[in-house]
This record gives structure tokens, sequence and C-alpha cells, in this order.
């Protein structure tokens, strides 16, 4: 069965830069997060969006900005970049009539902010 | 405040020996309690949700709202069981909150 996707798998930047990660959800969910985990760290809940409409707002930076589009993927956009930054980013899909709105999470994306 | 702890960041037990994972939380109302699981190189995956009351992979978790614990057991590990567990809560909101994750390493 199709699981979420995430691109680019690694990502190395500099300080300053910007970088846009991208999740593709399973087909037919409607609900997408985003997840922030630091070396060592547990995931924190940066930002969700269902249908489309950002849906929930947890510790995201405001250098931070996310959107779904109509095909439900969706892409986080992150600028002026720091080193803390470091870190593996997940996305999960879930649908809110299905599997009783489980979260299926993709691989992550490591970025690296050298 | 909405918290999710692990008190265990490493587990190491011995094949065939019962394992706990603990976990507790805190939240004001009535959260759901889930327990993930990450083996290496793979992506966190849902092991078990209070509400569905079932075993997987012979790993069972009960809700303890007096407590307020969701602590995972098994009462005999496999070599296959270790992996990096994460237990979590979602509560108003559909965000998971989770914990900072055990270690479980079983060795023969």
């Amino acid at each position: 069965a199709a699981g979420v996707i995430q691109s680019p798998r690694h990502l190395i930047k500099e300080k300053r830069e910007t970088a846009t990660l991208k999740c593709y959800p399973i087909p037919r969910h409607d609900t997408v997060y985003w997840y922030q985990q630091g070396p060592g760290q547990d995931p924190q809940f940066l930002i969700s969006f269902y249908e489309k409409m950002q849906s929930d707002k947890g510790s995201i930076p405001d250098r931070f900005s996310a959107q779904q589009f109509s095909d439900y993927h969706s892409e986080l956009n992150m600028s002026s970049l720091e080193l803390g930054d470091s870190a593996l980013y997940f996305c999960a899909s879930s649908h809110r009539d299905f599997h009783h709105n489980e979260q299926f999470f993709g691989p992550g994306t490591r970025l690296t902010v050298l | 405040a909405q918290r999710v702890t692990q008190p265990e960041k490493l587990l190491s037990v011995f094949k065939g020996a019962p394992v706990e994972l603990k976990c507790n939380y805190s939240y004001s109302g009535s959260p759901e309690l889930f327990w993930y699981v990450q083996y290496s190189r793979q992506r966190l995956q849902l092991l078990l949700r209070h509400i569905s009351r079932e075993s997987i992979k012979g790993f069972t978790a009960d809700l303890n709202k007096g407590e307020t614990s969701f602590h995972l057991k098994k009462p005999f590990a496999q070599e296959e069981d270790s992996a990096m567990y994460y237990c979590a809560l979602s509560g108003t909101g559909t965000a998971l909150i989770f914990g900072k994750g055990t270690t479980l390493s079983v060795s023969s």
C-alpha cells in the first residue's frame, strides 16, 4: 500500500539559506501534520492542515511557513535557517473518518544546517 | 499542561524476559493515548492505541486514569522487539504530543 512520501530524504543547507520540504500524503487522506525531531529529542508538533486549511499550530517558528495544496500535498518552507534547525522533519497524514484518525508517518527529511 | 513522561531512556533485557515500558501523562481532560514504535532506519508506526484495547506483537497497554499511566507490557521479549518506543497523547486537537522515547534493547 502507498505510504506517506517525503522529499528530499536528506538536505544540507548553510545558515541564512532557505529550504522547502515536501510531503505527499496517503491517497484520500485529508489531514497533514508536520513534526520536528531534534537530535536525541522527541518529535515536536509544528503545524497541521485539514482540507487545505491550517487546522492546528504548534511550536513552529515565524521563519517557517507551510501550506497544503489542492492535490493535498504539503510543503514546509523554512527561511533564514539557523544551526538549531538541524533536525529530522516528519510528515504524517490521516483521514478523519478512517482508522480512527490514525496518523501515518513518512520516513522524514533530515535537514542539516552548516 | 499537556505532557507525556517516559522515565527510562534505555531499557535493556534478555530475550524471554518480561518488559514494561513506563509512560505517564498529564492532561486536563480525556486524552487518547498511543504507543508508537520506530525500528532501526524505519519510519514511526503505530503500535497500540488505548481505545482499541488489543494486543499487537504480544504487547498490551492499559490506560490507568487514576495513575495517569499507559505502560506498555510484553511477557516475553524477543530480539526483534529492539526499537525506540514513543508514548504519545492526543487531546482536543489532533496533534500528537510525544514522550522522549525509550530505547528497548533485547539481547540473547
